[in-house]
């Protein structure tokens, strides 16, 4: 079946770094691709998305580009804060019998030190 | 806008007792899904709900169950509780579960089974 890779966590990073959170995937089709964030005792937000090769998603200053030929969704950001703090998770959509359902990497929590 | 809203927030039960779980979807949203997530895993999908019929189920036993109403808010019911049961149940709501809709999630329920 389908699945979602991410980096292994836990990432530490300083204020004002570079973030790169790697994801990869393996689908039979071309799965829409999601990118969502859980901050602690929360729920996921949905951070962004992608639906087709090419895509760009962006939100909030992060970044990711749906790459087909390297099944890639890898998550960016020129400039973390301490607020994106939190665990990352890169979901592609996947049918099961009629319905649609996500299918999730494990995570990858994120601390971003002051 | 009220986004998706589950209850309750927190639940202990014992093993082989019953549990009843409730989510709101988000307004004008007509299908709701259900996610288990173990801690420190990523959510796994249990079953999705649209106009009040299931279309799709995840790989879980019959012990778990749901029902979505005319209200389009849902239940989701698990039997004989183990140990293993103890997770985070993510609820989420969609248009009407199709292939590239995002999902929006609740800030769901934590069930510790004694």
């Amino acid at each position: 079946g389908d699945s979602v890779t991410q980096m292994e966590g836990p990432v530490t990073l300083s204020e004002e770094a570079f973030l790169t959170i790697n994801c990869t995937y393996t689908a039979t089709g071309y799965p829409s691709l999601f990118w969502y964030v859980q901050y602690p005792g929360e729920g996921l937000q949905l951070l962004l998305k992608a639906t087709k090769a090419d895509d760009k998603g962006s939100n909030k200053g992060f970044e990711a580009t749906y790459r087909k030929e390297t099944t890639s969704f890898h998550l960016e950001k020129g400039s973390v804060q301490v607020s994106d703090s939190a665990v990352y998770f890169c979901a592609l959509s996947d049918r099961i019998q009629g319905a649609q359902k996500l299918v999730f990497g494990q995570g990858t929590r994120l601390t971003i030190n002051p | 806008d009220a986004g998706v809203t589950q209850s309750p927030t927190h639940l202990i039960k014992t093993r082989g007792q019953h549990v009843t779980l409730r989510c709101s979807p988000i307004s004008g949203h007509k299908s709701v899904s259900w996610y288990q997530q173990v801690l420190g895993q990523g959510p796994q999908f249990i079953f999705q709900y649209y106009e009040k019929e299931e279309r799709g189920r995840g790989n879980f036993p019959d012990r778990f169950s749901a029902r979505q109403f005319p209200n389009y808010s849902s239940e989701l019911n698990v039997n004989a509780l183990l140990l293993g049961d103890s997770a985070l149940y993510l609820c989420a709501s969609s248009l009407d579960g199709g292939y590239n809709q995002p999902q929006h999630f609740g800030d769901g329920t934590r069930l510790s089974i004694l």
